[in-house]
């Protein structure tokens, strides 16, 4: 079974600038999640997809930050413009549990990730 | 805003000693705990997930959990080098914030041979 792929794995861009992340997740998986990962910390929840709708974005910086999930399987993460605070590894991950159903649905299965350095 | 803590670490076992790595939770009311490695460069993945109090035990690993003290730890028995790596430990979320997974800050691991 393929794992969560994700896409670029490395990205280097001046402040100020855009830049985008792609998800493709375990096929199946309806739950999908971006992470965000900064040097020395646990991971954050940015958004969380259930299909194509939005589940949670409360932590999502909605001024600069963008997410989608079309047809209910990839997802595109956008920053724009970046921050030099926003140099971190974006992760993604799947779930095929709904949320809250089964008490043992918290079984993420993480992308590579993706990381962003920003000059 | 639910926190999750964890012994800061470094910890530095020898092999084939126990590795003991800690974890605390402020929401009384969280049912579901889990413990990710990550090595390094490379993304989480889960080792153990526990949500009854008392010891949970899958080879090597034994999680416990004790609700009353809202506090929850990994021990790693026989430690091998391969073991070495940050361990993450998550909490999730209930009501509104249920499906999210609160995430401590990771406790680095070293075996040394």
């Amino acid at each position: 079974e393929a794992g969560v792929a994700q896409s670029p794995r490395y990205k280097i861009i001046e402040k100020r600038q855009s830049v985008a992340f792609w998800c493709n997740p375990i096929s199946g998986h309806a739950t999908l999640y971006w992470y965000q990962q900064i040097l020395g910390q646990g991971p954050k929840l940015l958004i969380q997809f259930q299909n194509n709708g939005v589940v949670d974005d409360s932590q999502l910086p909605k001024d600069r930050f963008s997410a989608e999930r079309l047809k209910g399987v990839d997802s595109t993460l956008k920053i724009q413009p970046a921050k030099l605070e926003d140099s971190a590894v974006y992760l993604c991950a799947s779930s095929s549990r709904l949320a809250g159903v089964f008490r043992a649905a918290g079984e993420l299965f993480f992308g590579e990730g993706s990381r962003l350095t920003v000059l | 805003q639910k926190e999750v803590e964890q012994n800061s670490g470094p910890l530095s076992v020898p092999e084939g000693a126990i590795a003991s790595l800690n974890c605390t939770y402020s929401d009384r009311g969280s049912q579901s705990f889990f413990w990710y490695r990550q090595y390094s460069g490379k993304s989480p993945e889960l080792i153990m997930f526990i949500y009854s109090n008392g010891d949970k035990e899958d080879g090597r690993f034994t999680a416990q959990l004790n609700k009353a003290s809202q506090y929850v730890s990994l021990l790693i028995r026989d430690s091998q080098p391969s073991d070495s790596a940050t361990y993450l430990c998550a909490v999730k979320g209930r009501g509104s914030t249920l499906g999210r997974l609160y995430f401590g800050r990771g406790t680095q691991l070293t075996v040394w041979p």
